[in-house]
């Protein structure tokens, strides 16, 4: 089956510093990459998502990109800020089969 | 628009006893799936619903089974429970298999802890 391992586990940053999280996947036929946001007590949260044919995919301070023949994939979140705190999986899955297969999680932590 | 709604919020079992968590999906999708997360751990696939059938399951065992009932909301029964199930049980739900939108969302969780 699919193998997803997600670094760094922990990762602190300035407000205002740029915050990345790495993601390689063993599967290559894996085409689906969703991240989620898990703030403390609340159910994962999607926040974007990129998909095999594209390479880049950018919303507002968040953005992904994605490297199919190395098997890895980032979160990028540029300006950070204190509500950004939380933990961070990335995911992989066949689309057709909507199975994830989650990262260990990263638990980001923004300093004001 | 209701999001993916569980329920109970938190439940505490003894071991040996059996427990049934309840899901509705978001509205408009027919495809749940259930997942448990142990703390400090990602997500784990448990198995997936469609059409009131299971179509999918992951390393789980036969203790985990579960149901999709016609209005598209499922339940997710643990029977003889362990202690290592305690976990928090994450539904999510996405629209059906094979269609062009892959994405999941998930409820708040229900967390079991058992004793």
């Amino acid at each position: 089956g699919e193998n997803v391992e997600q670094h760094p586990s922990t990762l602190s940053v300035q407000e205002g510093d740029s915050a990345v999280i790495k993601c390689t996947y063993s599967d290559s036929a894996s085409n689906y990459f969703p991240w989620y946001k898990q703030e403390l007590g609340k159910g994962p949260q999607l926040i974007i998502d990129i998909r095999s044919n594209v390479g880049e995919k950018k919303d507002q301070r968040i953005a992904v990109t994605l490297n199919k023949t190395a098997k890895h994939f980032s979160l990028h979140i540029t300006e950070t800020q204190p509500e950004d705190s939380a933990v961070y999986f990335c995911a992989a899955s066949l689309y057709n089969f909507n199975k994830f297969y989650f990262g260990s999680g990263t638990k980001l932590n923004v300093k004001p | 628009d209701a999001g993916v709604t569980q329920s109970p919020t938190h439940l505490i079992k003894t071991r040996g006893q059996q427990v049934t968590l309840r899901c509705s999906p978001k509205s408009g999708h027919d495809t749940v799936s259930w997942y448990q997360q142990a703390l400090g751990q990602g997500p784990q696939f448990i198995f997936q619903y469609y059409e009131e059938e299971e179509r999918q399951r992951g390393n789980f065992p036969d203790r985990f089974s579960g149901h999709q009932f016609p209005n598209y909301s499922s339940e997710l029964n643990v029977n003889a429970l362990l202690l290592g199930d305690s976990a928090l049980y994450l539904c999510a739900s996405s629209l059906g298999i094979g269609t062009a939108t892959y994405e999941q969302y998930f409820g708040p969780g229900t967390r079991l802890t058992v004793t």
